[in-house]
């Protein structure tokens, strides 16, 4: 059975571009996560979606957003892109709401130049 | 705001030896999870607590879950090599919230 899967796997742009991640859940999760990882520093929670809606939002600025599909798809926009907003976006999915363990897709590393 | 604390953030030890890593949350928790993350790499989930006394082994990994003192000890036993990861530790305190608060890590580091 495939696992999250997230693409792309990196990802170039420049101060003031847009970055879109997407981000696949395993099958039969209705939840997907989104979490960033800067470098040196933990993961910070961003984004929970779940039955295409958002349920919660981490402390950043509205210029990060995103969206989950019918197919419980989703995805990560950053616009305005700011030096530091280079880190390791992690999603991560699970059965839905109260349910149990998140398992963790592969990361897209953004590097903003 | 609910706050996690692990320690140490780094360990280097011997191969062999045993050691523990602590992680310490300040208000009730739903759950805890202890993950592994390789460099550059994804977390991998090695452990799920839910309850006061849970404990679970996995190999030469074992982790407890104390909620009365809001504490999860991850124990390791003659430690290998191949243990050489960052692990995190990762609290939920209202699974209807979504989302996990993580500590910031323990670099393991297990030398010959």
């Amino acid at each position: 059975e495939a696992g999250v899967t997230q693409s792309p796997t990196h990802l170039i742009k420049t101060r003031g571009q847009q970055a879109t991640l997407r981000c696949s859940p395993i099958s039969g999760h209705t939840s997907v996560y989104w979490y960033q990882q800067a470098l040196g520093l933990g993961l910070q929670f961003l984004l929970w979606y779940d039955e295409g809606e958002e349920r919660n939002r981490g402390n950043f600025p509205p210029r990060f957003s995103g969206r989950q599909f019918p197919n419980y798809s989703s995805e990560l926009n950053v616009n305005a892109l700011e030096l530091e907003d280079s880190a390791l976006y992690l999603c991560a999915s699970s059965l839905g709401v109260g349910g149990t363990e998140a398992f963790f897709g592969q990361g897209t590393r953004l590097t903003v130049v | 705001e609910l706050k996690v604390e692990q320690n140490p953030l780094f360990l280097s030890m011997q191969e062999g030896k045993n050691y523990t890593i602590y992680c310490n949350y300040s208000t009730t928790s739903d759950r805890l999870y202890w993950y592994r993350q390789d460099p550059g790499k994804s977390l991998e989930s090695l452990f799920v607590l839910l309850s006061n006394g849970a404990v679970k082994q996995e190999g030469r990994l074992m982790a407890s879950l104390d909620t009365k003192a809001r504490l999860s000890t991850l124990h390791i036993t003659a430690a290998v090599h191949d243990l050489s990861a960052t692990y995190f530790c990762a609290v939920d305190i209202n699974t209807n919230a979504g989302k996990s608060t993580f500590g910031d890590g323990t670099t393991l580091t297990v030398k010959p």
